[in-house]
């Protein structure tokens, strides 16, 4: 079975330049993240979407940073416009239905490492 | 505050040696959940175990062991005869139930160098 698919695996921009990343869940995963790893860090969510539906994403910079899953499958995060401070891996994740008691282990994607000049 | 404390930034073993990484959690729900992943250098988390706040019994999985114990709020893992691919950084996360059921809270992560 496939896992979660990223692409691309690294980015070079230049600041204020736009960005697109996208993900490709594991299939049968309805629920898909964005999560935002500085060096050294634990991953931090961005968003969590149910099918198409954004459930959280009060912590998604909203001013330069959106995101979309349309058709509940494939997502894209992008950053418009890109800062020095965005340089990080943007890891996806796509985990089951979240129905307390069965499993909601989250699987990753390999991510992008973005790194903004 | 955090909900996920895992207080040894880095540890080194050299190869064959056991080790024990540490993890802390907060929450006031009665029933969550505790991860652990692993992250190897090519940057993919991979998923270790789940556990349920009302199963305290010990796994063990190979040469990976896990403590889970409710009355100090600890998951710590444990890896017997440490090998060099054991080299990675690990996270452990905790979930809690409700419509936080899917919102994982991850610690900093451990950095293992595990050396020959």
């Amino acid at each position: 079975e496939a896992g979660v698919v990223q692409s691309p695996r690294y980015k070079i921009i230049e600041k204020k330049q736009p960005v697109a990343f996208w993900c490709n869940p594991i299939s049968g995963h309805n629920t898909l993240y964005w999560y935002l790893q500085n060096l050294g860090q634990g991953p931090e969510l961005l968003i969590r979407y149910e099918n198409e539906e954004a459930v959280d994403d009060s912590q998604l910079p909203k001013d330069r940073f959106s995101a979309e899953r349309l058709k509940g499958v494939d997502s894209t995060l992008k950053i418009q416009p890109a800062e020095l401070g965005d340089s990080a891996v943007y890891l996806c994740a796509s985990s089951l239905d979240g129905v307390a008691g069965v499993g909601n282990e989250q699987f990753f994607g390999p991510g992008t490492r973005l790194t903004v000049l | 505050a955090q909900k996920v404390t895992q207080a040894q930034t880095e540890i080194s073993v050299v190869e064959k040696e056991d080790v024990t990484l540490d993890c802390v959690y907060e929450t006031r729900d009665t029933t969550y959940y505790l991860f652990w992943y692993k992250q190897p250098p090519s940057g993919e988390l991979v998923f270790l175990i789940r556990r349920n706040s009302f199963d305290e019994q010990n796994e063990i999985s190979g040469r990976y062991s896990w403590n889970f114990q409710k009355s100090t709020s600890s998951f710590n893992f444990t890896i017997t005869a440490s090998q060099v691919v054991d080299s990675a950084v690990y996270f452990c996360a905790l979930s809690e139930d409700g419509d936080n059921f899917n919102k994982f809270y991850f610690g900093s992560g451990t950095k293992l160098n595990v050396k020959p």
